[in-house]
């Protein structure tokens, strides 16, 4: 049983380029979110999606952005970046029948924004 | 903005003693969970205690939850050297499907 994988691993981009972060779910999951880590800091929630639609999302902005594919999957994009943008992006897919929200974590793209 | 806050920031233990950290957090909660995340790596899933339960075990790991003091911790016994971490507590609360993570807890354990 695949657990969740991230795609790429790493990666490097300069200032005021995109980038998009791919996310396969855990088999059987229909949920994935994303995460923003710093350095030396704990996971911040970027947002959520659930049937191909952000269901929720954290404090943000616009410049991050997201799919949901009928398989589940999910990608992460990020416009115009900053040098702040530079973290570990960690995907994490759930599925929250019978009100037990576990999330599993893939092992994260580290981004560096050069 | 992070829910919780871990305490203490790092621990430093030698293979063999016992290491207790400590998550408090602000808001009322659904489920409670920590995590164990290795060397800036993905996050793997230790042990979800429910808002109405007040203390959880699996294996060497001991979970409390004081829903009136807002508070948990998490006790990991005999330690291994394997067990050298970073470990986070994370909220959800009710209709809220996000979760928030504290800083972590650096714990080290020396051989």
């Amino acid at each position: 049983d695949a657990g969740v994988t991230q795609s790429p691993t790493h990666l490097i981009k300069t200032r005021g380029q995109q980038v998009t972060l791919r996310c396969s779910p855990k088999s059987g999951h229909d949920t994935v979110s994303w995460y923003q880590q710093a350095l030396g800091q704990g996971p911040q929630f970027i947002f959520q999606y659930y049937e191909e639609e952000e269901r929720q999302r954290g404090n943000f902005p616009d410049r991050f952005s997201g799919h949901q594919f009928p398989n589940y999957s999910s990608e992460l994009n990020v416009n115009a970046l900053l040098l702040g943008d530079s973290a570990l992006y960690l995907c994490a897919s759930s599925s929250p029948a019978g009100g037990i929200y576990t999330q599993y974590f893939g092992p994260g793209t580290r981004l560096t924004v050069l | 903005s992070q829910q919780g806050e871990e305490d203490p920031q790092a621990l430093s233990i030698q293979e063999g003693e016992n290491a207790t950290m400590n998550c408090s957090y602000k808001t009322s909660i659904n489920n409670l969970q920590w995590y164990r995340q290795n060397s800036g790596r993905g996050l793997v899933h230790l042990i979800l205690i429910r808002s109405n339960e007040r203390e959880k075990h699996s294996g060497r790991l001991r979970v409390t939850l004081d829903t009136s003091k807002k508070s948990s911790s998490l006790l990991i016994t005999a330690s291994r050297a394997a067990d050298t971490a970073s470990y986070f507590c994370a909220t959800d609360a009710f209709y809220n499907n996000d979760m928030r993570f504290g800083a972590g807890t650096r714990l080290t354990v020396k051989p």
